[in-house]
Order: C-alpha cells, then structure tokens, then sequence
C-alpha cells in the first residue's frame, strides 16, 4: 500500500534530552513537511523540503532540526532547545506538478515531555 | 501567522442536518483545499477548488469559492454521525511551490 507512515505513535521526553520522529513515504512525492497541531489548534510549520540535501525552514523551526538524505525519508529531531515540545507532529508529502496539489499527511506522533 | 480562519469554530447539529462551515483569507490564492481531522489522527483531503471555479461536489461534499470576497464555504448534507471531525482549510497564498496554509478548523459534532 502506497502512503505515509509515521513512528512512534506516542513518545515521551525527559527534560533535556533529544528526540527524533520518523517519516517515511513510498508515493514518490519530492516535497515532504514537518507541521506542529496544538490543542485546538490548526497546523504550524515547522520545515520542509522539495527535494533531497534541501529543506527551508518553516514558522516555527526554532529548536528543531531535519536532514533530507533519501526521497523517501524526513526526520525531525526535537532538540533540547525547543522549549515546549509537547505536541501532536504531523508529517505530510505532496506531488510536486503543475500547480499545486492534495498533502498526504501521516497518523501522527504525539510528543509529551516527562 | 494563520492564513484561514475557519468560522465557526464549533459547530454541534443533530444527525440529517446539513452542516455549513466557512473559511476566510487574505491574499490571493491559485486554489483552496479543505481537510478533515478524526481526533489524534492525521488530516485527510476532501476536495481542492481552484480559484477559477466557484462551486465544486464530492458525494456529500459541496464547496463554493467566492474569490471577490475571498471566502469558501464547505456544506455537508445529510450529516452523519461519522462526519463528527476537525474541518481545516488550507491555501497556498498564491504560490505555486506546493507550500500550504492552514487555518485553526472548525471542530464538527454530529449528534446521533
């Protein structure tokens, strides 16, 4: 089945530490995004990226990171500088051709700091 | 900064309603899209409109574009229970580089 997939579902962070959120898509898409949902929320933009070894950052990239090394394939990490990380993170890849096109967006991993 | 602004932002109705959602924005758009959100789950794409069309139906679905007024609307007819859902709506604010903006949805309950 072609889609989006996202792990883990739940994850919890102590003070301090680092963590990364995985995203992987096999519906050959080149653009993929990290979006951050609070509670009543819409999304926030976090990165993106259109194509490999290039991602931009987003609204509120501040104390996090990504890397781009396969089409396939977009981590975020959550670093220690993000201060209030616990949120729900949505991955999503879209099509990029003429015109802009429907985001496929994955289950989501909920990130609780402990 | 939140380019849609979704209104209202709850909307609570009893099963065979029709539910009535709109959606607001500032700058110019190529195309709106509207989404759907089951709770703790990701959003899932219901219908894209282009900002030439005015009116656009999927099944149930039917979404109006008013470009002069820069407003959408997404009307559900015949609600189901199964319709209770985050409705978000997203623009690209004229760009043609697939990037998208999202507004804080409208929280549907659709009562059995």
């Amino acid at each position: 089945d072609g889609g989006i997939t996202q792990s883990p579902k739940y994850l919890f962070r102590k003070e301090g530490q680092n963590v990364t959120l995985s995203c992987e898509q096999n519906l050959n898409h080149d653009a993929m995004y990290w979006y951050r949902q609070d509670p009543g929320q819409g999304l926030r933009l976090i990165y993106y990226s259109q194509i490999v070894n290039d991602f931009q950052k987003g609204d509120i990239a501040e104390g996090y990171s990504v890397s781009r090394e396969k089409k396939e394939s977009f981590p975020l990490t959550v670093t220690s500088a993000q201060k209030n990380p616990t949120a729900f993170y949505l991955c999503a890849s879209q099509y990029m051709g003429v015109g802009n096109t429907e985001a496929f967006f994955g289950q989501g991993t909920r990130l609780t700091v402990v | 900064s939140q380019q849609g602004e979704e209104d209202p932002q709850a909307l609570s109705i009893q099963e065979g309603e029709n539910a009535t959602m709109n959606c607001s924005y500032k700058t110019s758009i190529n195309n709106l899209q509207w989404y759907r959100q089951n709770s703790g789950r990701g959003l899932v794409h219901l219908i894209l409109i282009r900002s030439n069309e005015r009116e656009k139906h999927s099944g149930r679905l039917r979404v109006t574009l008013d470009t002069s007024k820069k407003s959408s609307s997404l009307l559900i007819t015949a609600s189901r229970a199964a319709d209770t859902a985050s409705y978000f709506c997203a623009t690209d604010r004229g760009s043609t580089l697939g990037r998208l903006y999202f507004g804080r949805g409208t929280q549907l309950t659709v009562w059995p």
